[in-house]
């Protein structure tokens, strides 16, 4: 597709249960991220991965956060047993992953809001 | 010392006045820049990369300073539609292209 597409986009669950997030990047694109951004605050890095290289995790902010990437393209970020502190809009990004002075940024999708409830 | 800083604001500036935010960052290898805006309850979208001859687009200007390390971004004759959050984003430093945002600036350009 033309961007970064996200599904659901919007998501309600019951606390203790788990859910699975989905990001579709742009074709080509080798870097993704993801993000998660609480109302009225920053973004937070979740998890990046670059082509074949190991993801980086450093962000997961509990054992109950894990994400892969199958075939070098479609990410899927799962919450397990979710706890209301993990309400937010969770946002995904891809970049070309070139690294120098003609970078064109990273264009992120729409989102996913959850609600832990 | 944050990787990326920035004054969160706000910014009440009237229509038509010049300003200026600045973002500072910590790691001096760094290669890649950007300001993103971010629209309420909105992802996050690329205005432009800043490059380190500086860079114009109309009326917003980006300028990087290696030596103090920091970043900015003049916005000129200020419109109502500027209002947004200002995203400052810095990275990619050794051929690894992670890249850090800033907490954002928020712009609330008023009548």
């Amino acid at each position: 597709g033309a961007g970064v597409s996200q599904s659901p986009s919007n998501k309600v669950t019951e606390k203790g249960k788990d859910v699975e997030l989905r990001c579709d990047p742009i074709s080509g694109h080798t870097a993704l991220y993801w993000y998660r951004q609480s109302l009225g605050q920053g973004l937070e890095f979740l998890i990046y991965f670059q082509g074949n290289s190991a993801p980086d995790k450093s962000g997961l902010p509990s054992d109950r956060f894990s994400a892969e990437r199958t075939g070098g393209s479609v990410s899927t970020l799962t919450i397990q047993r979710t706890q209301q502190e993990d309400s937010a809009v969770y946002l995904c990004a891809s970049s070309t992953g070139v690294v120098g002075e003609v970078n064109y940024g990273y264009t992120f999708g729409s989102g996913t809001r959850l609600t832990v409830v | 010392r944050k990787e990326v800083e920035q004054d969160p604001g706000p910014f009440n500036v009237p229509e038509g006045a010049t300003v200026a935010f600045n973002c500072t960052y910590s790691n001096s290898a760094s290669q890649s820049f950007f300001w993103y805006r971010q629209d309420c309850r909105k992802e996050p979208k690329l205005l432009m990369s800043v490059y380190s001859s500086g860079n114009e687009d109309g009326r917003f200007t980006a300028q990087l300073n290696r030596a103090s390390q920091y970043i900015s971004l003049l916005i000129r004759d200020s419109k109502l539609s500027d209002s947004a959050t200002y995203l400052c984003v810095v990275g990619g430093s050794g051929g690894y292209q992670k890249v850090t945002f800033g907490i954002g600036t928020k712009l609330q350009v008023i009548p």
